[in-house]
């Protein structure tokens, strides 16, 4: 069973660019968390979506950051006009439930 | 707001002996769980061990192990016999309990364990 895959796992841009992130839940999860983690910092949550619904984006800046879970494919997290404090790393979970959440391995923003 | 507190911004043990990290919280939920994830060079997020608030016995996963004090609201990782494979950052981590919960992660900053040869 495959676990949580995220691509890329490293992602450069300039700014003003567009940064696309792409997260496979595990098989059978229909839950989705997109977290972010600043330099020296912990995870600091962003936004949880179920299957075509965002259920929580209290932790989303409210400008420039989009997400999405289709009903087919991946959850996406879209972020527009990049800046350079939007370099971080950007980790996908997911779960079956309210349950243990697993971890993708991240994907590392750098923004020039 | 739940807010998760970990005073020790870097640790190191010396291989096969015992370190404590040490994790505080603070909310005013009665159900919630308790996470402690480690996080390698490579930034893989593991979990390491959970307790669910409503459970007085101390979780245990092989050499790792919690003293959960609910009243204090502490939470604290012991290691035993370090092995040099536990050198990563160790975070602490809170989620309301359902209902009432959307699931999500709250994580303290971080504790960097080395484990020295």
């Amino acid at each position: 069973n495959a676990g949580v895959m995220q691509n890329p796992r490293h992602l450069v841009r300039r700014r003003g660019q567009e940064a696309r992130l792409r997260c496979s839940p595990m098989k059978g999860h229909s839950h989705v968390y997109w977290y972010r983690q600043l330099p020296e910092e912990g995870l600091k949550f962003m936004v949880y979506l179920q299957k075509e619904n965002i259920i929580d984006e209290s932790g989303m800046p409210k400008e420039r950051f989009s997400a999405e879970f289709p009903k087919e494919g991946p959850s996406i997290l879209r972020i527009q006009q990049v800046v350079r404090g939007d370099s971080a790393a950007y980790f996908c979970a997911s779960s079956h439930g309210f349950d243990e959440q697993f971890f993708g391995p991240g994907t590392r923003l750098t923004v020039l | 707001a739940q807010t998760v507190t970990q005073s020790q911004p870097e640790m190191s043990v010396q291989e096969a002996e015992t370190v404590t990290l040490s994790c505080t919280y603070d909310t005013s939920e009665s159900n919630y769980y308790l996470f402690w994830y480690k996080q390698p060079p490579s930034r893989q997020m593991i979990l390491v061990i959970r307790q669910e608030a409503y459970k007085q016995q101390n979780a245990t996963e092989n050499r790792f192990s919690v003293n959960f004090q609910k009243a204090a609201k502490s939470f604290s990782l012991k290691i035993s016999d370090s092995q040099l494979g536990d050198t990563a950052m160790y975070f602490c981590a809170f989620m309301k309990h359902f209902p009432g919960s959307q699931g999500n992660l709250i994580f303290g900053k971080g504790t960097k364990l080395s484990v020295k040869p």
